[in-house]
Formats: C-alpha cells, structure tokens, sequence
C-alpha cells in the first residue's frame, strides 16, 4: 500500500489564483515527519517544509501555506497568488521513526499559467 | 547551489555497459542516500550509507551496488544495464543517520540507456 498519497496528478491554474495541493499518509508509528519537495523543470529537489508528527501547528512561509491534520492523516500544501515560477511538481514524504528512507507521493505537476 | 555535488549530470549509455554514477555530500554530512526516479516508478529508495557503513537498502536490484568511500564521497554502480534503468538518480546527504532532519538533494543524474 502506498503510504503516501498524492491523488492530484495535475493541476493548472491561472496566475494569481490560489491553488491546494493534497497529502495522506498512512503509518502506524507515532512519531513520523512529513516533508514537501519541489521539482522545477531544471530537475531538482528542493526541501520546502518539514513537520513532525507533534506539531500540528499550520505554518505560512510567505505565499506557502501547510495543513497538518492528524485527524485525517493530511499535510495540505497551500500556495496564495500563484505565479508562474510556481510551476513545478510538488512530492510530499513521509519519514517514520522506525525507518530509514523517504517515502514520497506520486507528485502532484502544478501548472501555472499566465 | 545546494551543497551535494553529483557527477555526470547526463550520462548516455548502451544496454549491457556498466556506469559509476558518484556523489560528494554537503559538507559535514555524514549520511548519503540514493534515489532512482522513473517515470513509472516515481521516486524509490535505492540505499543508504553512513560514515561508510551501509544502514538500509530499498529497491535495490543486484545489478546495482554503492559504496561510501573514507573521504565521506559515494559511487553508485549501475551494471548490465537495461533500458528500464533510464531515470534521473539522486544522490541526498544529511548529517544525522536518518532522515528525520530531512535530506539536501544534489541536482541529480541523468541516465539514458540505449
């Protein structure tokens, strides 16, 4: 079973629209930490956020925005006034205390269009 | 400039030939990972390797084998390669033994085999 969950293969959205993008996970330890990477065209991978499974607090970080509900196993990635630069695909992770690696989503491709 | 070198950036190969795919991490980390992304299979976990001690292995085939070498850099040895092993292969360092810090991403390798 996958334990990270991207459902949304593309998106496109106009410039400065708001855009979401969709994160569960599923693990059954207690202590974890959650991730989002963005990949622009050129090819790497660049660390956005990190969360541990304690902290539920959301977090803004200019127009990027995170939700984190245990409740539903969710880590929403939320970006405000999208703009073209944006256009990237976006991997959520999950990393487990027991573990060892990353396990990342499918990616969700972010289209942003002028 | 993320701090994780990795080299070749492009690399064109023939089926059965054999490359080095090789990583220096960021400095004072003591942890490298290496990733495979494909197409169809998205972003796997190959292996993980500390302070020269090999921690963990993914999806690794047999075919492939890594090392990490006393000046902390690491090579990975893809052999009797076949078209599916085309994919971008990443190399990510961390300072502790797991990923819970979360990983800095080299830039990553391009592997297309023929």
């Amino acid at each position: 079973a996958q334990k990270v969950t991207q459902a949304q293969t593309e998106i496109s959205v106009v410039e400065k629209e708001d855009v979401t993008l969709d994160c569960v996970y599923e693990t059954r330890d207690t202590t974890y930490y959650l991730f989002w990477y963005k990949q622009p065209p050129s090819g790497e991978l660049v660390f956005l956020i990190r969360r541990n499974s304690f902290d539920e607090q959301n977090e803004i970080s200019g127009r990027y925005s995170w939700n984190f509900q245990k409740s539903t196993s969710s880590f929403n990635f939320t970006i405000t006034a999208s703009q073209v630069v944006d256009s990237a695909v976006y991997f959520c992770a999950l990393s487990e205390n027991t573990g060892n690696q990353f396990y990342f989503g499918t990616g969700t491709s972010l289209t942003v269009i002028p | 400039d993320s701090g994780v070198t990795q080299t070749p950036k492009h690399l064109i190969t023939a089926t059965g030939q054999r490359v080095t795919l090789r990583c220096s991490p960021r400095s004072g980390d003591l942890s490298v990972y290496w990733y495979q992304q494909s197409l169809d299979q998205g972003l796997q976990f190959l292996i993980h390797y500390y302070n020269g001690e090999e921690r963990a292995k993914g999806n690794i085939l047999e075919r492939f084998s890594a090392q990490q070498f006393p000046d902390l850099h690491s090579e990975l040895n893809l052999s009797s390669l076949e078209l599916g092993d085309s994919a971008l292969y990443f190399c990510a360092s961390s300072h502790n033994t797991g990923p819970h810090d979360g990983y800095t991403f080299g830039s990553g390798t391009r592997l297309t085999v023929v």
